[in-house]
């Protein structure tokens, strides 16, 4: 399964757009592109997923490059609620969480 | 649905004690999954379970066994706990076999302290 890299942390303003970016070069024909994320230190919480086409949903979208060597976690007017650590998954059966971003948002 | 439920939520042991970590999903889900979280860190899988009556090794398996009881339970036994093994873990299940997407649904986790 491929890994993904990710920056370690970002901030956002209230109200603005969170792009959140990854890099998953090494990912494999069939494999999706899964987002989640954690807020203090519960159980993470599925976003959305993709494999070719981008994705929307009431929660987000996922921008994915036409190489599908990248994408892009777009949360579209950012709250203090969805500061937290968002992660960025390639996988299978078998999924590599990483470290994540840790997205912050300011009032 | 209570979807994902794990038992205990906290516990403490020393050094040498074994104990079980149990995990319960009502969704019919296939899938299951134990992983765990150290401080600062993301989730690393330690076992699956692809289907009722099989299991598989994830990335950090050592010192840890799995049952797969049924296909709603799943669970974690440690055998002869260490220091090492203090953290977060945490059951996931997802409908997976033949579904070509893996979205996985989790607990609220197990905080685990080995002293």
């Amino acid at each position: 399964d491929a890994k993904t890299t990710q920056p370690t942390s970002m901030d956002c303003a209230e109200g603005r757009a969170a792009n959140l970016p990854c890099n998953h070069s090494t990912i494999s024909g069939n494999e999706y592109v899964y987002w989640y994320r954690q807020i203090h230190s519960q159980g993470p919480q599925y976003i959305i997923h993709g494999l070719k086409n981008n994705e929307t949903n009431e929660m987000a979208s996922l921008i994915i490059t036409e190489d599908r060597k990248s994408s892009t976690l777009i949360l579209p007017h950012a709250t203090l609620r969805d500061t937290a650590v968002y992660y960025c998954i390639v996988g299978g059966n078998q999924f590599y969480f990483g470290t994540g971003t840790s997205l912050t948002v300011i009032p | 649905n209570a979807g994902v439920t794990q038992t205990p939520k906290f516990q403490v042991l020393k050094t040498g004690q074994s104990m079980t970590l149990q995990c319960a999903q009502d969704m019919n889900h296939n899938s299951m999954y134990w992983y765990r979280q150290d401080p600062g860190m993301g989730l690393r899988l330690i076992y699956y379970s692809a289907s009722e009556g099989t299991t598989d090794k994830g990335e950090v398996p050592n010192g840890y066994n799995v049952s797969r009881l049924n296909k709603r339970e799943f669970s974690l036994r440690l055998e002869s706990a260490a220091p090492s093994q203090t953290s977060v873990y945490f059951c996931a299940s997802s409908v997976r076999e033949g579904q070509s997407y893996n979205e996985q649904f989790f607990g609220p986790g197990t905080r685990l302290t080995v002293l």
